[in-house]
C-alpha cells in the first residue's frame, strides 16, 4: 500500500528556474493538501483541495500554484523559485476535510533553491 | 492570535526513561488536538487525537496525552522510551472542522540515550 507518493524527493534549482513537485494518493482521499516546513516553524500550509476540481489557499500561497489534476494527483508549481523557497515540501490526504480526519503524510520533497 | 507552542526545542532522554513533551495553545475554545511524530526522512504519522470526551487519550506506540483545559496544555508521555521513538514530534491544534485549519507547532526532536 504505498499511500502518498510524493516526487522527487530531492531537487536543487537556481534562482527564477521553474519546477512542479508532483503528489499522487492511492486512498480514494477527497482532499490533499502542500505543506512546507522550515526549521523552528513546524508545517504551514500552502495549498489545499478540499475535493476533486477545488483549490484554496492556505497560509503562505505565495508563489506557488498548484492544480488538482484527477482525485489521485495534486501538483505544486513554483513558477520562479527564489532562495526564500527552500524549504522541505510535503503533501498530505485524508478522506475528507473534516478535522474528524487523519492526515496521511509523503515522505516529502527537498528543495533548494541556489 | 491563534497559535500553538511548543517550547522545548531539543530533548534526550535515557533508553527505558519516562518522557513528557509539552504544548500549550492560545485561544480560549476547546480545540482539536493532535500529536504527529516524524522519523528521518519521513512525512509525519499521527500518533494521537482528541476531540471530546474522556481527557486522556492513548495513542499508538504506547503513547498517551492529557489535555488540561486550565492550563491550555496537551502533553503527550511515554511511561518508558525506546531507542525507536528517536523523531521529531509536533502538537497540532485546529479550532474549526476543516483540517486546512490545522496549525502546527514548530517541534520537539527527541534524542535518545543509550
Amino acid at each position: 500500500n504505498a499511500g502518498v507518493t510524493q516526487t522527487p524527493k530531492f531537487q536543487v534549482l537556481k534562482t527564477g528556474q521553474s519546477m512542479t513537485l508532483q503528489c499522487a494518493q492511492d486512498m480514494n482521499h477527497n482532499s490533499m493538501y502542500w505543506y512546507r516546513q522550515d526549521p523552528g516553524m513546524g508545517l504551514r500550509l500552502i495549498y489545499y483541495s478540499a475535493s476533486e476540481g477545488t483549490t484554496d489557499k492556505g497560509e503562505v500561497p505565495n508563489g506557488y500554484n498548484v492544480s488538482r489534476l484527477n482525485k489521485r494527483e495534486f501538483s505544486l508549481r513554483l513558477e520562479s523559485a527564489a532562495p526564500s523557497q527552500t524549504s522541505v515540501y510535503f503533501c498530505a490526504s485524508s478522506e475528507t476535510r473534516s478535522t474528524n480526519e487523519k492526515l496521511f503524510f509523503g515522505s516529502g520533497t527537498q528543495l533548494s533553491v541556489l | 492570535a491563534q497559535s500553538v507552542t511548543q517550547p522545548d526545542i531539543h530533548i534526550t532522554v535515557s533508553e527505558g526513561a519516562s518522557l513528557e513533551l509539552r504544548c500549550n495553545y492560545s485561544y480560549g475554545a476547546t480545540p482539536y488536538l493532535f500529536w504527529y511524530v516524524q522519523s528521518p526522512g519521513q512525512g509525519l504519522q499521527l500518533l494521537l487525537k482528541y476531540f471530546s470526551g474522556d481527557t486522556l487519550v492513548q495513542g499508538i506506540k504506547g503513547f498517551e496525552a492529557e489535555f488540561k483545559r486550565s492550563q491550555s496544555s496537551f502533553n503527550l508521555r511515554k511511561p518508558s522510551v525506546h531507542w525507536s521513538d528517536a523523531a521529531e514530534y509536533f502538537c497540532a491544534v485546529a479550532w474549526y472542522s476543516s483540517a486546512s485549519k490545522i496549525i502546527f507547532g514548530s517541534g520537539t526532536r527527541l534524542s535518545i540515550r543509550p
